[in-house]
């Protein structure tokens, strides 16, 4: 399964919303659909995993959804600290897939 | 806390060998299924291999079938890879990732970097 993130870039403001779409090649299962964050020089962080649970720690901001093979990542409003690439993941087959990446940068 | 430190990384010539490795702090190790999954530089995340907590099961990505072997030691509190026939496209950066039963990353090292050269 490709998974297939849009924008490729995104630029925004410090407060405004943010929305990342990970569309798939075929239907996922969103209970195997997982939403990543990193930053330059470091590894990635967790933060939705069965499409819409945010993981342990992460504000209430991010939040996920979507079904079949379309699913989004939002952030209400953007910090300063979350300009970063995200990345969309998913299991099936046995096997894992990782979108491209979108990066969120100030603008 | 849980902690991952990944080793064994460094520069190794085209068709060589390497062994990477990684513990765990935090968690059960022998009771965590693992994760190795690359970043080349500028580049996105790519899988390369999945294995239980028991070693009964052991997944890898296509990519690196037959050149990548995932194992551990529950014994040591070793995860391991070991990476044969070195290719340029093989230098990256290396995570090792704790996986949770719906099959997310939750943890992940700092990782440790590989780079084929000559």
């Amino acid at each position: 399964i490709v998974l297939t993130q849009s924008p490729g870039t995104l630029s925004l403001s410090p407060g405004e919303r943010a929305t990342l779409s990970c569309r798939a090649s075929q239907t996922v299962s969103s209970t195997y659909l997982a939403w990543y964050q990193q930053k330059r020089g470091q590894a990635p962080r967790l933060l939705i995993y069965s499409a819409s649970t945010r993981a342990t720690g992460i504000p209430d901001r991010f939040s996920g959804s979507g079904s079949g093979t379309d699913f989004t990542l939002t952030i209400s409003r953007l910090e300063p600290e979350d300009f970063a690439v995200y990345f969309c993941q998913q299991y099936g087959s046995s096997s894992y897939t990782f979108g491209q990446g979108t990066k969120l940068e100030i603008k | 806390e849980v902690q991952i430190v990944e080793s064994g990384g460094g520069s190794a010539p085209p068709g060589g060998s390497l062994r990477l490795s990684c513990t765990i702090s935090g968690v059960t190790f022998s009771h965590s299924n693992m994760n190795w999954v690359r970043q080349a530089p500028g580049k996105g995340l790519e899988w390369l291999a999945y294995i239980s907590a028991s070693s009964t099961t052991i997944n890898y990505a296509d990519s690196v079938k037959g050149r990548f072997t995932i194992s551990r030691n529950n014994d040591k509190g070793l995860l391991y890879l070991q990476i044969n026939s070195l290719r340029d496209e093989d230098t990256a950066v290396y995570y090792c990732a704790r996986d949770r039963p719906l099959h997310y990353f939750e943890n992940w090292g700092q990782g440790t970097l590989v780079t084929v050269s000559t």
